[in-house]
């Protein structure tokens, strides 16, 4: 089972400032097939991100995803008020696994 | 767009089989690039995946469920579904259905389901 870390746990940012959240990976993720969800209190996932860097259908351009190999990152680079959520990556180069998920909240 | 909902007892009691359904509309459910999928979040924690199916009823599960879960379609109704068997507290999650996008083995999940909570409480 490929296991994913992500940090920091929790982020704490003011809107319209940058966020990096980072997704590391126990073994190389095939492909880079690496996937970034957002989750609201309530609401299913979201999906943003796939195949590492592509983001999804709909999602804004402040989205963006990097990375290779084991090390991956979501950046957000203005924060919205509805950006403000927890983030989970996901690989599906295996069996899917999630990470634990890293929350963005208000300062 | 594509939708899914799931539907089925929001209680179940220790040891019985919990039976979920999840029904898709807006898209086409036998299209071959993709899987069907139950997800589930444990409350207050992460996102575990519990398997999925393809139209032609191949099937992938995680194994840390140790075959208590079966995942079945049915291409009539436009449906699949979820039973986990031998249920206990542990299992007390919301469940999600999900559409996977696929062009291998594996795959993201593109569409979800607005979730189901099931209590396992006696």
């Amino acid at each position: 089972e490929v296991v994913l870390t992500q940090s920091p746990g929790t982020l704490s940012l003011s809107p319209g400032e940058r966020a990096t959240l980072s997704c590391r990976a126990s073994q190389s993720v095939t492909s880079n097939y690496l996937a970034w969800y957002k989750q609201k209190p309530g609401q299913a996932p979201r999906l943003l991100i796939f195949g590492a860097s592509s983001r999804a259908t709909g999602i804004p351009d402040r989205f963006s995803g990097s990375g290779s190999g084991t090390d991956f990152t979501l950046t957000i680079s203005r924060l919205e008020p509805e950006d403000f959520a927890v983030y989970y990556c996901q690989q599906y180069g295996t069996s899917p696994t999630f990470g634990q998920g890293t929350k963005v909240e208000i300062k | 767009q594509v939708q899914l909902q799931e539907s089925g007892p929001g209680l179940v009691k220790p040891s019985q089989t919990q039976s979920l359904t999840c029904t898709v509309s807006g898209g086409s459910f036998s299209s071959g690039g993709f899987y069907w999928s139950w997800v589930r979040q444990h409350p207050g924690k992460g996102l575990e995946w519990i398997g999925y199916i393809h139209y032609s009823g191949k099937t992938y599960y995680n194994p840390s469920l140790k075959s208590r879960a079966t995942i079945l379609v049915d291409m009539s109704k436009n449906q699949f579904s979820l039973k986990l068997s031998s249920v206990t507290a542990a299992d007390t999650a919301v469940y999600y259905c999900a559409r996977v996008y696929t062009s291998g083995w594996h795959g993201f999940f593109d569409y979800w389901g607005q979730g189901i909570l099931v209590t396992v409480s006696s």
